[in-house]
């Protein structure tokens, strides 16, 4: 899966808890993407970053914030979880100047109980 | 909102019948790529065509763009029952924005 790993693969978590999903890359791209898949709706952006400490919102961001400190560490924060948070959610990196191709992790499935 | 729709949402052929899915947009793009995505994996890159192609082959894989009516297809040739996955058209808008938005997929089952 082109050095992309997501942890933890799998989470379980209660309403109003912090969760911190992580995304780690050993390519040295410059962007970075955490997207959201829930049935029905395909892939949607949640955040993306163009660099260290560079970041900006998606299509769906409200909830979210991003931190990216490292190049090839990209964290997505649900400060407190809701039930609508339930998704599956995927991490892409994407070299050059990002209108190329993207290279997709293997997946965080989230629930929120 | 989604920049890709595609058409139709399910399809199911015999293995060796060609497998076409349309994809039609909203706005200008920079380019426009399909992944594919089996059952509890990530999304695999495809293949990418740019707005000033219209044509685009990979094995058998054949994908053509017509800006015009902003619309695309992927045509899978001689189909196989590893074929069968999700298959996402996807958009890289015109303009500064470098984000990638997604429609909501066809399911492709290739019966053996």
């Amino acid at each position: 899966d082109a050095g992309i790993t997501q942890s933890p693969r799998h989470k379980v978590t209660e309403t109003g808890t912090p969760v911190t999903l992580r995304c780690h890359q050993t390519e040295n791209h410059r962007y970075m993407y955490w997207y959201r898949q829930d049935p029905g709706h395909g892939l949607r952006l949640i955040h993306y970053s163009y660099g260290v400490k560079d970041t900006d919102k998606g299509e769906v961001s409200d909830g979210y914030s991003v931190s990216r400190s490292k190049t090839e560490d990209f964290l997505l924060t649900l400060e407190s979880a809701t039930s609508s948070q339930t998704s599956v959610y995927f991490c892409a990196i994407s070299p050059g100047q990002g209108v190329g191709e993207q290279y997709f992790g293997p997946g965080t499935r989230l629930t929120v109980t | 909102s989604q920049q890709g729709e595609e058409d139709p949402q399910a399809l199911s052929i015999q293995e060796g019948e060609n497998a076409t899915m349309n994809c039609s947009y909203k706005t200008s793009i920079n380019n426009l790529q399909w992944y594919r995505q089996n059952s509890g994996r990530g999304l695999v890159h495809l293949i990418l065509i740019r707005s000033n192609e219209r044509e685009k082959h990979s094995g058998r894989l054949r994908v053509t763009l017509d800006t015009s009516k902003k619309s695309s297809s992927l045509l899978i040739t001689a189909s196989r029952a590893a074929d069968t996955a999700s298959y996402f058209c996807a958009a890289i808008s015109s303009g500064s924005a470098r984000q990638l938005t997604f429609g909501s997929g066809t399911q492709l089952t290739v019966l053996p």
